[in-house]
């Protein structure tokens, strides 16, 4: 079945540093790719929709410039989390889209800042 | 706003129970409609999915039907077990293939 891979799965880091987060299909090849942020006891809000090759399309709300997204091949996309502060501690979710499996979603980050 | 409306929990059941939990959507046209499951610290697994009008998605005893008439897609269980413990997540997809949640079910089965 299909696999998506996110890593790192826990991350604690300093206010003011930037963190990365990749997530990986393993099986397949993702059409696109897709980054979530959860809040506790919360949904999922969608932040960004990346294709291979080409520019992140941002949801409204969502800053571009803290939220780095880049999305080199069509199974590796990377969020990066740019001069992170306390506000940005969440959960952050990829789902990696195919013809063939549908929605695939990785495990999760949890991401606190300090 | 949001185009799935889920029942809010959290809801409390024994094992063996009957579990419902409603999803009603809007949208044009016929969205493909989702159930995920998410378990404590981890990402969403499908659960089970209708792609058009009253079809039935089925899997490891979860049902749902989709139902264009009443535009819902409630998902039930005939006999919980204190493993369908998690929070589960109905969602549509839209024409550009975006997925839209409700907000979340925190299912808790006691033995």
């Amino acid at each position: 079945g299909a696999v998506v891979s996110q890593h790192p799965s826990r991350v604690i880091c300093k206010s003011g540093t930037s963190v990365k987060i990749e997530c990986r299909s393993l099986d397949f090849q993702a059409t696109t790719m897709f980054w979530y942020r959860q809040f506790p006891k919360q949904s999922l809000m969608l932040m960004a929709t990346s294709n291979e090759g080409s520019k992140a399309t941002y949801e409204q709300g969502v800053e571009k410039d803290k939220f780095l997204i880049n999305h080199a091949s069509l199974t590796l996309s990377t969020l990066t989390v740019t001069s992170a502060h306390p506000e940005d501690s969440s959960f952050y979710i990829c789902s990696a889209r195919s013809i063939e499996y549908s929605y695939t979603f990785g495990s999760g980050t949890r991401l606190t800042v300090v | 706003g949001n185009s799935v409306t889920q029942m809010e929990g959290p809801v409390t059941l024994s094992e063996e129970a009957f579990l419902t939990i409603n999803c009603t959507y809007t949208a044009t046209g016929y969205p493909s409609l989702f159930w995920y499951v998410q378990y404590p610290g981890e990402g969403l697994q499908l659960l089970l999915k209708a792609t058009k009008a009253d079809d039935k998605g089925s899997n490891k005893g979860f049902e749902a039907t989709y139902r264009k008439e009443t535009t819902s897609f409630h998902l039930e269980k005939g006999s919980v077990q204190v493993s369908d413990s998690a929070v589960y997540f109905c969602a549509r997809r839209s024409n550009d293939y975006k997925l839209s949640f409700g907000a979340g079910t925190t299912v808790t089965v006691r033995a």
